[in-house]
């Protein structure tokens, strides 16, 4: 398996444009989640997703910020206006079906996204 | 108080050292328990679960203590490849559909030749 694919791998744009970042799940996971990690705040839990159903987005920043997953294979997030404290790395990780919140999340190798 | 708190390092330990990492938590719901390792620049990847009776593998062993909230990594014989943040991570999973990973900020180990 490639694993959680994710495009670009990097990104810089400048304050006010559109980004649309993506991710692939690996194939049979039911979970996907979107992370936002920084040197001042770590790594976020953005929202996550169960069976392409957003289950909570609460670590959403704010309306700028969404979050789509059309079917089992692809997820989008972006940032519409984008500001430079939106300057981070995004992960999408996948996991399989949960009992008990034990399974491994897979992490994608991350957009690193800086904007001007 | 921060969900999940570590030691904030850096960590510089010669090779063959033995090197423990602390962290705790403040969600007493709190179910699951991990190590996750990122390495420089890459993406976090599991280490080991943490289970309430202790639990080892190869020279890594993890240790949670329930009543005080609080959760250990031991590294034996420490190695050059083991130079990388570890990461404090907690499931506040109630079976199910909830699921939602608090990681620590992480400290960071460079072992040294």
């Amino acid at each position: 398996d490639a694993g959680v694919i994710q495009s670009p791998r990097h990104e810089v744009t400048e304050m006010g444009q559109e980004v649309t970042l993506r991710c692939k799940p690996i194939s049979g996971h039911d979970y996907l989640f979107w992370y936002r990690q920084t040197m001042m705040r770590g790594l976020e839990l953005l929202i996550y997703f169960n069976n392409n159903v957003p289950i909570d987005d609460s670590g959403m920043p704010e309306d700028r910020f969404s979050a789509k997953m059309p079917n089992a294979s692809f997820s989008t997030l972006k940032i519409q206006p984008s500001e430079p404290r939106d300057s981070a790395v995004y992960f999408c990780a996948s996991s399989p079906r949960t009992s008990g919140g034990q399974e491994t999340q897979y992490f994608g190798p991350g957009t690193r996204l800086l904007v001007l | 108080r921060k969900e999940v708190e570590q030691d904030p390092g850096p960590f510089n330990v010669p090779e063959g050292a033995t090197v423990a990492f602390n962290c705790t938590y403040s969600n007493s719901a709190s179910q699951s328990f991990f190590w996750y390792r990122q390495d420089c620049r890459k993406e976090p990847k599991l280490l080991m679960s943490v289970y309430s009776s202790g639990n080892e593998d190869g020279r890594f062993t993890a240790q949670l203590n329930r009543a005080s909230q609080y959760i250990s990594l031991l590294i034996r014989d420490s190695k050059l490849s083991d130079s990388a943040t570890y990461l404090c991570v907690v499931n506040r999973a109630s079976g199910g559909s909830n699921y939602k990973l608090t990681f620590g900020k992480g400290t960071l180990l460079t072992v040294n030749p």
